[in-house]
């Protein structure tokens, strides 16, 4: 089993819907999370951080976490096609450690 | 402020020769990390750096693979006697300390002929 596994996609999304991405993390005293995004070519770049149990909005963007359940999830409500890029799952594997990295989920939005 | 800059942004090298990646931090960034992505896949870790201090080489490839930290600031990643398979882009990160938010260079596009 993979430490943070994600869904490889691609994931396509009508323009104007809710996509949904998902990634679960088997280590369970992991305490952050991070969702990044990379498009074609580019580097990775920061989206969201959480750190609790729950939903964290900003913007257009909400992330979920549920550590009783190991799952972290990134929402991205009014997808545009300017969303579709490689979404990056990572997680820390205890607070002296670097990011242990998911392989990514490809999104598409069609417009 | 200024990123993260990573040079050259484009390396071609024949079979067999050196090559010296380079990485700048944002400045004040204790933590520094290299990763290597081939085309359409995901982030393979590589080596980071706590100050000048390399806690964990597990990712290394081989040992043909080696990198450096001097003054807690720019790090150098070299791979000696290149082969094809090192084609890939290295990816250089920064954070202000573990395990903080990551922020990523441009890369360097490695192409070994």
């Amino acid at each position: 089993q993979k430490e943070v596994e994600q869904n490889s996609g691609p994931l396509s999304v009508p323009e104007g819907a809710i996509a949904s991405l998902n990634c679960t993390y088997s280590d369970r005293v992991s305490q952050s999370f991070f969702w990044y995004r990379q498009y074609s070519g580019k580097s990775p770049e920061l989206i969201m951080s959480i750190y609790s149990n729950g939903d964290k909005e900003d913007g257009r963007f909400t992330a979920q976490l549920n550590k009783a359940s190991q799952y972290v999830s990134l929402l991205i409500r009014d997808s545009q096609p300017s969303d579709s890029a490689t979404y990056l799952c990572a997680v820390n594997k205890d607070s002296n450690y670097q990011l242990i990295w998911g392989a990514g989920t490809k999104l598409i939005i069609k417009p | 402020g200024a990123g993260v800059s990573q040079s050259p942004s484009n390396k071609v090298t024949e079979k067999g020769k050196d090559v010296e990646l380079r990485c700048d931090p944002i400045s004040g960034h204790t933590a520094l990390y290299w990763y290597r992505q081939s085309l359409g896949q995901g982030l393979e870790f590589l080596i980071y750096f706590q100050g000048n201090s390399a806690p964990d080489k597990s990712g290394l490839p081989s040992d043909r693979f080696s990198a450096e930290r001097t003054g807690g600031s720019v790090s150098t990643l070299t791979i000696q006697r290149t082969q094809q398979e090192d084609s890939a882009v290295y990816l250089c990160a920064s954070s202000l300390s573990l395990p903080d938010t990551q922020y990523f260079g441009p890369g360097t596009r490695l192409t070994v002929l």
